[in-house]
């Protein structure tokens, strides 16, 4: 059974920074993409970042880019997102997804969910 | 970017009724549509995928149609544990999402 279990999520300061955690397991993880979505409180899912199974090609959306890093460890079956410069709007349930391969950014597993707040 | 749009954002339904939900994209993403199910506190589940395919598990009474910019979920009969958000996700060109439809007991 394909397992994801994010962590890492705590209350921040505007300007601070937190790494988020997602371990994995049930799957061949350095075969599949994977994925960060996020969601704001009472509001809908936005995408956030995605990188390929080697880790070699990362993809962020604009409200992100410069700010968010992703990354991986294949080794230890684990995605990563190092959140920086985080602002109030970042507030929300970072939810770290399976892509359905290394060659999609379609994803069709998704983890229970970890909560950020920027507050001051 | 590609715009999704849900249609209508509330839907009240009675037990054992059908359930039609609407998804357009403001630009053709073929069939490259996934609808994904969300209950209070929980993360989202995947229903359906190029646009018609249910995913592993997926109760026969729910199913997809569409290509291009229009696209529906219908739900058969609708079951108690069928109330939730429902959310409509094209992956054709980078990755949107619509702004999801709450399904409510009449």
């Amino acid at each position: 059974e394909v397992q994801l279990l994010e962590s890492g999520g705590d209350l921040v300061q505007p300007g601070g920074s937190l790494r988020l955690s997602c371990a994995a397991s049930g799957f061949t993880f350095s075969s599949h993409a994977m994925s960060w979505v996020r969601q704001a409180p009472g509001k809908g899912l936005e995408w956030v970042s995605s990188i390929s199974g080697s880790g070699g090609s990362t993809y962020y959306a604009d409200s992100v880019k410069g700010r968010f890093t992703i990354s991986r460890d294949n080794s230890k079956n684990t995605l990563y997102l190092q959140m920086n410069s985080l602002r109030a709007e970042d507030t929300a349930v970072y939810y770290c997804a399976k892509n359905l391969n290394d060659n999609s950014l379609f994803m069709d597993v998704w983890g229970q969910g970890t909560t950020v707040t920027v507050s001051s | 970017e590609i715009v999704m749009t849900q249609s209508p954002a509330t839907l009240s339904v009675s037990p054992g009724e059908r359930a039609t939900l609407s998804c357009r994209a403001s630009q053709s993403v073929s069939s490259d549509l996934a609808w994904y199910q969300q209950k209070p506190g929980q993360a989202p589940r995947l229903l359906i995928y190029g646009a018609s395919t249910r995913a592993t598990g997926i109760p026969a009474r729910f199913s997809g149609s569409g290509s291009g910019t229009e696209f529906t979920l219908t739900i058969s009969s609708l079951q108690s544990e069928d109330f939730a958000v429902y959310y409509c996700h094209q992956y054709n060109n980078w990755l949107t999402f619509g702004g999801g439809t709450k399904v409510e007991i009449k």
